[in-house]
């Protein structure tokens, strides 16, 4: 089975904090992606990467960015916490042929507030 | 850019009964692929079922069911003989064929909840 891990399930940072969100997938896949949930907007595409040290923005980078070092790990980096970044953080990943059969797999979310 | 709406934010369904669940898109592309995705409480989004836009037959997976119309574009999924553990959240996300990446366009989702 595919799995893809998430360094914490919940996390509480002060505004004005660095904060490190990992997410680790044991599937080899290429793609990996960070979504942002919020009630009533669904997921929102915040970076991906189609491959180690690429990536590319999503829908809403600002404020976020992201490193991918080796092929299994993606992390974001929240450069400077403020309130407006809690929500539920979620990572998935992908391989990298586009057929009918391609899915994301997602890990379990990282719950993140910033007071 | 397209977008994709779920209209209903939550629905409500009787153990055993069917319920249909909307999500429209907007794309100018005639090849894509769209999915609806199944978020438990505090477990991992899991994928439910999906449908090729270039296919006409609509997708089945066991109790799910979908309702494709490419015209209209709308993409409902139908859950047949509900049980306890459909209760959850359900996003429906749409793939481009044009664009890389692999990416996914998500709806705003829908809370099922399910009485037993």
């Amino acid at each position: 089975d595919v799995k893809v891990t998430q360094s914490s399930r919940y996390l509480v940072k002060r505004t004005g904090e660095k904060v490190f969100l990992e997410c680790v997938q044991d599937m080899d896949h290429e793609n990996m992606f960070w979504y942002r949930q919020d009630p009533g907007l669904g997921l929102r595409l915040i970076y991906f990467s189609y491959d180690v040290k690429m990536k590319e923005k999503g829908d809403i980078p600002e404020g976020y960015s992201v490193s991918r070092e080796k092929k299994e790990r993606f992390s974001l980096i929240l450069e400077s916490a403020s309130t407006n970044q809690t929500s539920m953080y979620l990572c998935a990943s992908s391989p990298l042929d586009r057929g009918p059969n391609n899915e994301q797999f997602f890990g379990p979310g990282t719950r993140l507030t910033v007071l | 850019a397209q977008t994709v709406t779920q209209s209903q934010p939550e629905m409500s369904v009787q153990e055993a009964e069917t319920v249909t669940l909307s999500c429209t898109y907007d794309t100018s592309e005639s090849d894509y692929y769209l999915f609806w995705y199944k978020q438990p409480p505090s477990r991992q989004m899991i994928l439910v079922i999906r449908q090729e836009a270039y296919k006409q037959q609509n997708a089945t997976e066991n109790r799910f069911s979908v309702n494709f119309q490419k015209a209209a574009k709308s993409f409902s999924l139908k859950i047949s003989d509900s049980q306890l553990g459909d209760a959850a959240m359900y996003f429906c996300a749409y793939r481009s064929e044009v664009y890389a990446g692999n990416m996914l366009t998500f709806g705003g989702g829908t809370r099922l909840m399910v009485k037993p």
